[in-house]
């Protein structure tokens, strides 16, 4: 029972277009949502997040929204650039207030931008 | 400031033999949290460690064991290494404050091998 979606296993767009990654969850109890980013032999970088109470959190480049009612969150990279290549990660907790430190991760989107 | 460290990087090792790894958070970060990452599955949570206590645990088999010292550094073993454990190992610690979402910052990861 996949409870993080990420139903795209690539992306290709071109140099300084926008990059729009997916991801759907199904369990209606998450209340905080992560977008981290995964070079070949390293560790996700933390990218962006946002709380279950907001629909868009921004910084940069990198813009967060969700959507809850549809349970969907999207990343979107503008403009994108050839570093932003990588495989991103959406994930997602049910911690609350309690705050386990787990993380429900999808299967990752691996994006390419070309020069 | 530091960020996590892991060691070792890579590590071969051969069916029924045990491992442990070593993860040392961020300065002033409490919380360490593991996870595998195979192809098949993804990224999975193992389990999660604050002041030296197992706080959440994901679905692995009882082979798979981690403790925290007082300093908050983290080990993980596996004992009776099967083939299927092949994977990279990631460790992620976090502030771990009580009042909002904290979020987990990832070491490099350790490569482990079972010939």
């Amino acid at each position: 029972d996949q409870q993080v979606k990420q139903n795209s296993p690539s992306l290709s767009v071109q140099e300084g277009r926008i990059s729009i990654l997916n991801c759907d969850y199904t369990n209606s109890m998450f209340d905080y949502f992560l977008w981290y980013k995964k070079y070949p032999a390293e560790g996700p970088t933390f990218l962006i997040s946002i709380s279950s109470i907001k629909d868009k959190n921004e910084d940069g480049r990198f813009t967060v929204f969700l959507n809850k009612s549809a349970k969907h969150l999207s990343l979107h990279i503008v403009p994108s650039q050839p570093g932003d290549s990588a495989v991103y990660f959406c994930a997602a907790s049910d911690g609350g207030s309690s705050n386990t430190g787990k993380l429900i991760f999808g299967q990752g989107t691996t994006l390419q931008v070309k020069p | 400031k530091a960020g996590v460290t892991q060691t070792p990087r890579y590590l071969i090792k051969t069916r029924g033999q045990q491992v442990t790894l070593s993860c040392s958070p961020i300065s002033g970060h409490r919380s360490v949290s593991w996870y595998q990452q195979t192809p098949g599955q993804g990224l999975q949570f193992l389990f999660e460690y604050f002041s030296e206590t197992q706080r959440n645990k994901g679905n692995f088999p009882g082979r798979f064991s981690g403790r925290q010292f007082s300093n908050s550094r983290s080990e993980m073993n596996v004992s009776t290494l099967e083939l299927g454990d092949s994977a990279l190992y990631l460790c992620a610690s976090s502030l771990a404050r009580l009042a909002g979402y904290n979020e987990q910052f990832f070491g490099p990861g350790t490569r482990l091998t079972v010939l």
